[in-house]
């Protein structure tokens, strides 16, 4: 099993819509947690980072972690075009140089 | 100005053949890694490395090896290339590895091993 799990697999969400992204750890040693966008044929690219229980929010971007169940979600408001990517939920324990651990990642499709 | 270079952008491989991926940071950072995208896998750590020592090794097999010949250099040298090694390699850096860095993506080197 893996150990950060993002639902769902893909969304579509239409221009100016809202799109609403999860992501679980089976793993409790996790502290800190990313979301980052991948496009096509590029790497991947840090949205923001959430540390702390509750909502952190960067311009249209809105995280949510919930230490408790181990949880964390990002909306993404007003969603444009160049939002459709890959976004993936990425986790750490927090040990120094230490590898974040991914999901697979939810494809956003926004459509006009 | 891309920050983080890795070169070359693609590679095609004979199996059992050795290849050297590059990767080059200018942001400043102490902290490089090595992740590995495969197809339906999640990116995958495989090493990093601070102040150009190895700080984790999270791949089972030695034909992986990293050489950091400056500190804003670590390229990857895989030998005996398999065709399972085809996949999309990424380099990243962060600051000083602390456990709160945000890591940071090169484009990556995708890798094609006939």
């Amino acid at each position: 099993q893996q150990k950060v799990q993002q639902s769902p697999e893909s969304l579509s969400v239409p221009e100016g819509g809202m799109a609403s992204l999860n992501c679980t750890s089976s793993d409790r040693n996790f502290q800190y947690f990313w979301w980052y966008r991948q496009h096509s044929g590029e790497g991947p690219k840090a949205l923001m980072s959430i540390f702390s229980d509750g909502d952190k929010k960067e311009g249209r971007f809105t995280a949510h972690l919930n230490k408790a169940s181990l949880h964390v979600s990002l909306h993404i408001r007003d969603s444009q075009p160049s939002d459709s990517a890959l976004y993936f939920c990425a986790a750490s324990e927090g040990n120094y140089a230490q590898g974040l651990t991914f999901g697979l990642g939810t494809r956003v499709s926004v459509f006009p | 100005d891309p920050k983080i270079i890795q070169k070359p952008k693609y590679l095609v491989a004979v199996t059992g053949s050795e290849k050297i991926l590059i990767c080059e940071q200018y942001l400043g950072h102490n902290a490089m890694y090595w992740y590995r995208q495969s197809a339906k896998k999640p990116l995958e750590f495989m090493f990093s490395y601070s102040y150009q020592k190895l700080m984790d090794n999270q791949t089972a097999s030695s034909r992986f090896q990293p050489q950091s010949s400056k500190k804003n250099h670590l390229d990857l040298q895989i030998t005996a290339l398999k065709p399972d090694d085809s996949a999309t390699y990424f380099c990243a850096s962060s600051q000083d590895g602390q456990g709160r860095d945000t890591q940071y993506f090169g484009p990556g080197t995708r890798l094609l091993v006939l």
